[in-house]
């Protein structure tokens, strides 16, 4: 089983400034990485996929980067509905494994 | 714009199954090279995927699960199911179900809260 490991646990942040995300894989995923946002009470949201790719509808202030086994999500300014709860996922193999997240709380 | 909807009770007495279903909306289940998967969350807790199933039957599962979960689908009601035996307190969890595409998870329920309790 590839393990996820997502850093920090919480990220305290104020409006308007960068987030940077961090996803490490224990062995190599390529680029077969995803990332997911998840606000309380509510299922996760596909925000990336391919490691950088955005999926429909997500705005261009989200970036995702790295392959291999180090990734990132950026969030170039926070706005107040991008405080949530944010997971990675690999896909490399059929058994898909999620990070533990990381919470994204204003500071 | 494809939607799913978990249901089933939402409380299951120790050592019972638990049973779920997941009815896909606004497109075939059958359409399109898509697995169909369930996902659980504990509360306060991360992610866990519990398996899927391809509508030609073909399932995989989690291994660390996979002695107590069957997954199955039924194409002529566009829906999917989940059972999980021998259930525990430690299987108290929101479930989710989705659409897998190329092991991705691109569209969620809302998840509904299984409580396992006597």
């Amino acid at each position: 089983e590839i393990v996820m490991t997502q850093s920090p646990a919480t990220l305290s942040v104020s409006p308007g400034e960068r987030a940077t995300l961090s996803c490490r894989a224990s062995q190599s995923v390529s680029s077969n990485l995803a990332w997911y946002q998840q606000k309380p009470g509510q299922a996760p949201r596909l925000l990336i996929y391919g490691a950088s790719t955005r999926a429909t509808g997500i705005p261009a202030r989200f970036s995702g980067s790295g392959s291999g086994t180090e990734f990132t999500l950026t969030i170039s300014s926070l706005q107040s509905e991008d405080f949530a709860v944010y997971y990675c996922q690999q896909y490399n193999n059929w058994l898909g494994t999620f990070g533990q997240g990381t919470k994204v709380e204003i500071k | 714009q494809v939607q799913l909807q978990e249901s089933g009770p939402g409380l299951v007495k120790p050592s019972q199954t638990l049973s779920l279903t997941c009815t896909v909306s606004g497109g075939s289940i059958s359409s399109g090279s898509y697995y169909w998967s369930w996902i659980r969350q504990p509360a306060g807790k991360g992610l866990e995927w519990i398996g899927r199933i391809y509508t030609s039957g073909s399932t995989n599962y989690n291994p660390s699960l996979k002695s107590r979960v069957t997954i199955s689908v039924d194409t002529s009601k566009n829906q999917f199911s989940l059972k999980l035996s021998s259930v525990t307190a430690a299987d108290t969890a929101v479930y989710y179900c989705a659409r897998t595409m190329i092991g991705l998870f691109d569209y969620w329920g809302q998840g509904t809260l299984v409580t396992v309790s006597s």
